[in-house]
């Protein structure tokens, strides 16, 4: 079992619509990362979080660190929105495990 | 502009062959990541050096050398490649006190 687990693994939605990526995680954490990955590979860092919420534009994160669990959520979302988005942990300093990413595509 | 920097976008090599992707980053950062994502898309660390120090080698074959001639570089050498290596391998860099990192574009090696 990973120690880093996403749902859902695919989503397809509607301009417009109000989206949500979990992450759960087994490991104990000094921070939280949510990163975005377009079809031309590369990747994009959104959020960093070791607690709370953070807001960027139409992008919200929150985590829950008792539960281990984070989200992202994505507010009015666009076509331009279609991406893998990643969840990642720092167990440390020295390195980032990966959860294995949600492709979301958004239609017009 | 501010950026890391891995070269080349795309290699195309044979079994067999040895070779080398370079990474460099202006950012300043004191920590530097080789990760690499299969053809599943999932990301894995494979090693990172602090001031040209390696902290982590994530049981990589040996076959993987990677080399930090100053803490604003960290090249990647493959010698004796093999099918399997074919993947995407992502360079980034961080503060080690802070946890924000900056992921170069990737380079896409193909073993044929």
């Amino acid at each position: 079992k990973n120690e880093v687990e996403q749902s859902p693994q695919n989503l397809t939605a509607q301009e417009g619509e109000f989206i949500t990526i979990n992450c759960s995680y087994s490991v104990g954490i000094s921070a939280l990362h949510w990163l975005q990955q377009h079809p031309g590979g590369g990747i994009v860092s959104l959020f960093m979080l070791s607690s709370g919420k953070k807001k960027h534009g139409r992008l919200i994160a929150t985590i829950n660190i008792q539960e281990k669990h984070s989200s992202l959520h994505i507010t009015a979302s666009h076509p331009r929105d279609s991406a893998v988005y990643i969840c990642a942990v720092s167990p440390s300093t020295d390195k980032l495990i990966f959860g294995t990413g949600t492709r979301l595509q958004v239609f017009p | 502009d501010t950026a890391v920097s891995q070269t080349p976008k795309y290699l195309v090599t044979q079994m067999g062959n040895d070779k080398s992707i370079k990474c460099e980053q202006n950012l300043g950062h004191d920590t530097m990541y080789w990760y690499k994502q299969d053809s599943k898309k999932f990301l894995k660390i494979m090693f990172s050096y602090n001031n040209k120090e390696l902290i982590i080698n994530e049981t990589v074959p040996n076959r993987f050398s990677p080399k930090s001639p100053d803490k604003a570089h960290l090249n990647l050498h493959i010698n004796s490649l093999e099918l399997g290596d074919s993947a995407v391998y992502f360079c980034a860099s961080s503060f080690r006190s802070n946890y924000g990192y900056t992921f170069g574009s990737g380079t896409r090696l193909t073993v044929v």
